[in-house]
């Protein structure tokens, strides 16, 4: 059981814009910045979104992030075949001094 | 570019220890906190620990606490992770990341507890 709580699945059409949602408590979203990651099949996971909202370099603008309270979302507009991956979001934990993640969200592109 | 290069896995009975080492490039080391996150088969991503970037800070999920041990040598632009009393549910790919947010990762070390 994640202490970070994601839908296990997620699916659009291309072109549709997707919401991933991540609910958690005061002690790490709601304390402190989320960041989402994304693993497509094989490959090691990528930075997506870090301190809520802000994306690194080479992420393209159509992924955005957002915060409200102990919730999170990720939200991809313009959904391209290529999106279809898994996700994940994480936080630090104040009371368990750590890093926390989600279950992840798999996310298919019909 | 930055770079992170996992090395050490393999496969280990129940009770064993293995060292991880992750080479950095691209970037000035000792400047970040560096993390190891973990993938068991066919499950999500665990965090498993982070040490500051002086090396006198470190933090450890509880599932490895008092077993596993997170280090770094700045001077080669290494960081490890020493794993020990090393359990069945310790299976899974490791990644090095660099930063508390594991900004860049690499590309995996899988390691394998069995008998």
């Amino acid at each position: 059981q994640s202490v970070l709580t994601q839908p296990p699945s997620a699916s659009g059409t291309p072109g549709q814009r997707v919401t991933i949602s991540c609910s958690g408590s005061r002690s790490n979203i709601g304390s402190n910045g989320v960041n989402w990651y994304q693993q497509l099949p094989g490959p090691a996971p990528k930075l997506l979104i870090y301190g809520d909202n802000k994306r690194p370099s080479g992420v393209p603008d159509r992924f955005s992030g957002s915060k409200s309270g102990t919730s999170a979302s990720l939200a991809i507009s313009g959904l391209q075949s290529e999106d279809e991956a898994d996700y994940y979001c994480a936080a630090w934990d104040d009371s368990l001094n750590g890093q926390v993640f989600g279950g992840g969200t798999k996310l298919t592109v019909l | 570019e930055v770079q992170l290069l996992e090395s050490g896995g393999g496969l280990v009975q129940p009770g064993g220890s293995l060292r991880l080492s992750c080479a950095a490039s691209g970037f000035t080391f000792s400047s970040y906190a560096m993390s190891w996150a973990r993938q068991a088969p066919g499950k999500g991503l665990e965090w498993v620990s982070t040490i500051g970037g002086s090396g006198d800070t470190t933090y450890y999920a509880d599932s490895v606490k008092g077993r596993f041990t997170i280090s770094r040598d700045n001077a080669k632009h290494t960081l490890y992770l020493q794993m020990n009393n090393l359990r069945a549910e310790d299976t899974a790919v490791y990644y090095c990341g660099k930063g508390l947010e594991l900004l860049h990762w690499g590309q995996g070390t899988l390691v394998a507890v069995s008998s």
